[in-house]
C-alpha cells in the first residue's frame, strides 16, 4: 500500500467551480511535491515544497494555487480550470529536498476531469 | 535530442520471459537512476534505485546502469501476468531537487499468461 495518500480519487469539475486535491504523508518526509500526468505522458513537476515553504514553482499557472499547512499535508487548490487541465495530479514526497540519495514515493493520484 | 530516451512499446512477452527494458539518456551530470512501474490509472511505484553505475538486484528484478555508455536497463526474469504495466525510467543529477527527476516515456509491458 502507498504511504502517500491522496484524496479525492476522481473529481470532476466545470471550469467555475473551486475544488481542492488533498495529499498526506506520515512518513516524515520533509519535501512534498505536485506532478501533473497526461495520458500516456510522463508526470511533469509542478511544485516543490521544501520544509513547508514552496521552493519550485515550475511556471504554473495562478489557477493552480499550493499550500502546506505542514508537514504532513500538502494542498492544491484549482479554481477556473480549462478542459486542458484534466489529468492524473500526482503527490509525492521524499526525506529531502536536494543532495544525495533520497527516493521520491507517489501516491495514486487525483483523476481530474474539467468540463 | 531528448534527454532522456526510452522506447514506448508495447511490448508484449509470453508468461515467464525475461523481460529487459531500456533507457538512454544525454546528460553525464545524472548520478541517480530509478524505475517506477505504473498501473493503469494508479500512481508510479519505486522499483528499483541506484546511484551511479552497476547493477542492483531485488527478486525477479536486475537494475544495471552502465554510465559509460549512457544506458539504463531494467531485467525482470519469471515474468507475471501481474508485471503488465508501463515502466518508466527517471534519473536526476546530484545536488539538484530530488523532485526534479527527468523521466522516459515510459514502455508498456504486457505479460500474457
Amino acid at each position: 500500500d502507498t504511504e502517500v495518500t491522496q484524496t479525492p480519487k476522481h473529481l470532476v469539475m466545470g471550469m467555475t467551480n473551486k475544488k481542492s486535491l488533498k495529499c498526506e504523508q506520515h512518513m516524515g518526509h520533509r519535501a512534498m511535491y505536485w506532478y501533473k500526468q497526461k495520458a500516456k505522458k510522463p508526470p511533469e513537476l509542478m511544485f516543490v515544497y521544501s520544509y513547508e515553504k514552496l521552493s519550485i514553482n515550475e511556471s504554473v499557472p495562478s489557477r493552480f494555487s499550493p499550500e502546506c499547512p505542514n508537514s504532513s499535508l500538502l494542498n492544491l487548490h484549482l479554481h477556473a480550470l480549462q478542459p486542458e487541465d484534466s489529468a492524473l495530479y500526482l503527490c509525492a514526497s521524499s526525506i529531502g529536498t536536494s543532495g544525495g540519495a533520497g527516493e521520491l514515493f507517489f501516491g495514486e493520484g487525483s483523476r481530474l476531469t474539467v468540463l | 535530442q531528448k534527454e532522456v530516451e526510452q522506447d514506448p512499446g508495447p511490448l508484449s512477452v509470453p508468461e515467464g520471459a525475461i523481460v529487459s527494458l531500456n533507457c538512454t539518456y544525454s546528460n553525464s551530470a545524472f548520478q541517480y537512476f530509478m524505475w517506477y512501474r505504473q498501473y493503469s490509472r494508479k500512481g508510479p511505484e519505486l522499483l528499483m534505485y541506484t546511484y551511479s553505475s552497476g547493477n542492483k538486484e531485488d527478486g525477479r528484478f536486475t537494475a544495471q546502469v552502465d554510465k559509460s555508455s549512457k544506458y539504463i536497463s531494467l531485467f525482470i526474469r519469471d515474468s507475471q501476468p501481474s508485471d503488465s504495466a508501463t515502466y518508466l525510467c527517471a534519473m536526476r543529477k546530484y545536488g539538484g531537487s530530488q523532485g526534479n527527476l527527468i523521466f522516459g516515456k515510459g514502455t508498456k509491458l504486457s505479460v500474457k499468461p
